[in-house]
């Protein structure tokens, strides 16, 4: 079954510190790959999106991500973290093909805290 | 503006009183679904649409009705709700077409409406 891991339910980092969120997804052919930003009593926003091409990809916000196949992971990554980027960040998957039914399957989660 | 919306945004209400949390699309598209976030769980989807008058379920379907008769408006009943309906919902609409001559499949969520059973 396809499934979506975020290994880190909660990460620190200090403002203007770099970082990175993992994500590792299951599945048998090239997915389509999403990250999510969801803060603190908001619906969720579309960071960026991988569908084909260029495996790494540019988001807004200055986040960025990238697809690597033979680890089956796309994580995210910002080189310099601002306290607005306080959320909660959920990676997501959706599939291709004659059974496409539109449905994402997203991870747990992780948490991101900013220490001034 | 292109966006979702999602009425009410907080609703608290008491065991097997119906309620139908509505979304609403300006953007034209066909697909719309919605999905319930629970913590630890993160999303998952309950009932999706794929056109007007065409819907079908999605992973945790039980306890919840939906309905598609015009393209912009996809509404979610409980018609009985139980605590473990208390959740935060999502609904999302859907766009689909090539950019650039490569495919484009991509969702976009409302704000949410949280939910409390008691």
């Amino acid at each position: 079954a396809q499934s979506v891991t975020q290994p880190d339910i909660h990460i620190t980092v200090s403002e203007g510190a770099s970082l990175e969120l993992r994500c590792n997804y299951s599945y048998g052919a090239t997915p389509y790959l999403f990250w999510y930003v969801q803060s603190p009593g908001q619906g969720l926003q579309l960071l960026l999106k991988y569908f084909s091409g260029d495996t790494l990809v540019q988001g807004i916000k200055g986040f960025e991500a990238e697809f690597k196949r033979s680890q089956s992971s796309f994580n995210l990554r910002k080189p310099s973290v601002h306290w607005s980027d306080a959320a909660e960040y959920f990676c997501a998957v959706g599939f291709d093909g004659s059974s496409n039914t539109g449905k994402l399957i997203f991870g747990q989660g992780t948490t991101l805290q900013v220490k001034p | 503006e292109a966006q979702v919306t999602q009425n009410p945004r907080y609703l608290i209400t008491v065991t097997g009183k119906k309620l139908t949390v509505t979304c609403s699309q300006n953007m034209n598209h066909e697909y719309m679904s919605w999905y319930r976030q629970d913590p630890g769980l993160g999303l998952r989807q309950i009932y999706y649409s794929m056109n007007v008058e065409v819907t079908d379920k999605g992973d945790v379907p039980e306890g919840y009705k939906v309905s598609r008769k015009e393209k912009r408006n996809f509404p979610l009943i409980l018609e009985s709700p139980s605590p473990n309906q208390t959740s935060l919902y999502f609904c999302a609409s859907r766009e689909t077409g090539t950019s650039g001559g490569a495919r484009t499949d991509t969702q976009y969520f409302g704000p949410g409406t949280r939910l409390t059973v008691l």
